[in-house]
């Protein structure tokens, strides 16, 4: 079945830049989203792109989607303290609504 | 800015004993889904609702699971006899306004932590 993926952790330097990648397998993804949780927060929803596009940016965050290696990365300029939260990627495949999430990536953001 | 309310943030419950979690979607959201996620798991989906009727389930979504709409607001998640294993955080999401029925942005609640001693 459909599987998503992605690193479990990323530490970086407050003003940094940080990238979090994902890697998912099924070529009918349709739509592909970034999810940030909080501690005892729910999901909140970032940003997605639509699999025809390889790039999408909305103010700090950077989203690029290279289809063909069905991998996808998050870029999050200056990174600040308050960025701290795991990143979770999903995506959507053309037949359906539901998401398919990866396990979280864990982003420390040190002082 | 609408926001999708779940009840209670946290239950326990005894092995065995129904429970009913509560959602109020966003109103005007036409698609409604329930996801859970057990401790140091992946978010897994559970139903897809829509129309008044069960879009999409996955296989933990057996027959010990329901789902209901019972007034047009709420939107609700019960669990007939719990297992232990069902100790989860279980989120409510919906999407698709009525402009916009492709339901790509799914935006999820807080959720419920379900806790079954």
């Amino acid at each position: 079945g459909e599987d998503v993926e992605q690193s479990l952790f990323l530490s970086v330097r407050e003003g940094d830049s940080s990238v979090i990648n994902c890697t998912y397998t099924d070529s009918s993804s349709t739509y592909l989203y970034w999810y940030k949780q909080e501690p005892g927060a729910g999901l909140q929803l970032l940003t997605y792109i639509f699999s025809n596009m390889d790039m999408k940016q909305d103010q700090r965050l950077t989203v690029l989607l290279n289809k063909k290696d069905k991998h996808l990365s998050l870029r999050i300029a200056d990174t600040q303290t308050g960025d701290s939260a795991i990143y979770f990627c999903a995506d959507r495949m053309d037949s359906s609504y539901k998401l398919i999430f990866g396990s979280g990536t864990r982003l420390l953001v040190r002082p | 800015e609408p926001e999708v309310t779940q009840t209670p943030s946290h239950q326990v419950t005894q092995m065995g004993q129904e429970v009913i979690l509560r959602c109020v979607p966003i109103s005007n959201h036409l698609y409604f889904y329930w996801y859970r996620q057990i401790l140091g798991q992946k978010v897994e989906f559970l139903v897809s609702f829509y129309n008044n009727e069960i879009s999409e389930k996955s296989e933990i979504f057996d027959d010990q699971f329901s789902v209901e709409r019972p007034d047009g607001s709420n939107f609700t998640l019960k669990i007939r006899s719990t297992k232990l294993e069902d100790s989860a955080m279980y989120f409510c999401a919906s999407s698709g306004r009525r402009t916009q029925p492709s339901g790509t942005e799914a935006f999820f609640g807080q959720g419920t932590r379900l806790t079954v001693v």
